[in-house]
């Protein structure tokens, strides 16, 4: 248990559908990650943010983008969705710094299907 | 051609295997991570190591800079270790890169 929450579990939207994915990090933890999974492959890194700054993105479009919140909350939009956005989508936080040199406590991830 | 490769893909053991997953990387690096990913999706942060050796009970972790290679390695292996290990660097360019993972299976 790494006291990271994602909400919802499971969703299913439809293509060109609006989505929003929260997390709830451990309190205390100032940096949160957002990471897109698909089927069998590893990770791929989003973007991060840092007390409530974006802190770095990978190669990602516009469309992803975030928020994080005073509170430790977070959240992942996905604009005009597209089928190969299924994927799981993992935040992950940590106590402070920047980039991925501390260690990172990884949500159970949120399952997202669109048909 | 991905920044970071793992090998083997797949991995079935008999329980008390001593066990050896290998990452192997092209970027300069700031820090290297292994990860546990159980079925469901959940990941547990493992080890983070920019240089040497850490251990944490059964699991050893290990890192060459100069090779850019790092192991895993998992002594008295139990079929509660079946999971998914992912390697995941951070780059000195501050890009974060993930290895497709290796499945391993401990068979009782």
């Amino acid at each position: 248990e790494t006291g990271v929450t994602q909400s919802p579990t499971h969703l299913i939207k439809t293509r060109g559908q609006q989505v929003t994915l929260r997390c709830s990090s451990q309190s205390g933890h100032n940096t949160v990650s957002w990471y897109q999974q698909a089927l069998g492959q590893g990770p791929q890194f989003i973007f991060q943010y840092y007390r409530e700054e974006e802190n770095g993105r990978g190669n990602f479009p516009p469309r992803f983008s975030g928020l994080q919140f005073p509170n430790y909350s977070s959240e992942l939009n996905v604009n005009a969705l597209e089928l190969d956005d299924s994927a799981l989508y993992l935040c992950a936080s940590s106590l402070d710094g920047t980039g991925f040199s501390d260690t990172q406590y990884f949500g159970p991830g949120t399952r997202l299907t669109v048909l | 051609k991905n920044e970071v490769e793992q090998s083997p893909q797949n991995l079935t053991a008999q329980e008390g295997e001593f066990i050896t997953i290998n990452c192997s990387y092209s970027v300069g690096i700031s820090a290297l991570h292994w990860l546990q990913q159980h079925p469901g999706g959940g990941i547990v942060s493992l080890f983070m190591l920019s240089s040497g050796k850490k251990k944490h009970g059964r699991l050893i972790a290990t890192i060459n800079i100069q090779e850019k290679h790092s192991s895993l390695h998992i002594t008295a292996s139990h079929p509660r270790d079946s999971a998914v290990y992912i390697c995941a660097v951070l780059s000195t360019g501050n890009q974060f890169y993930f290895g497709t993972g290796t499945s391993l299976t401990v068979i009782p």
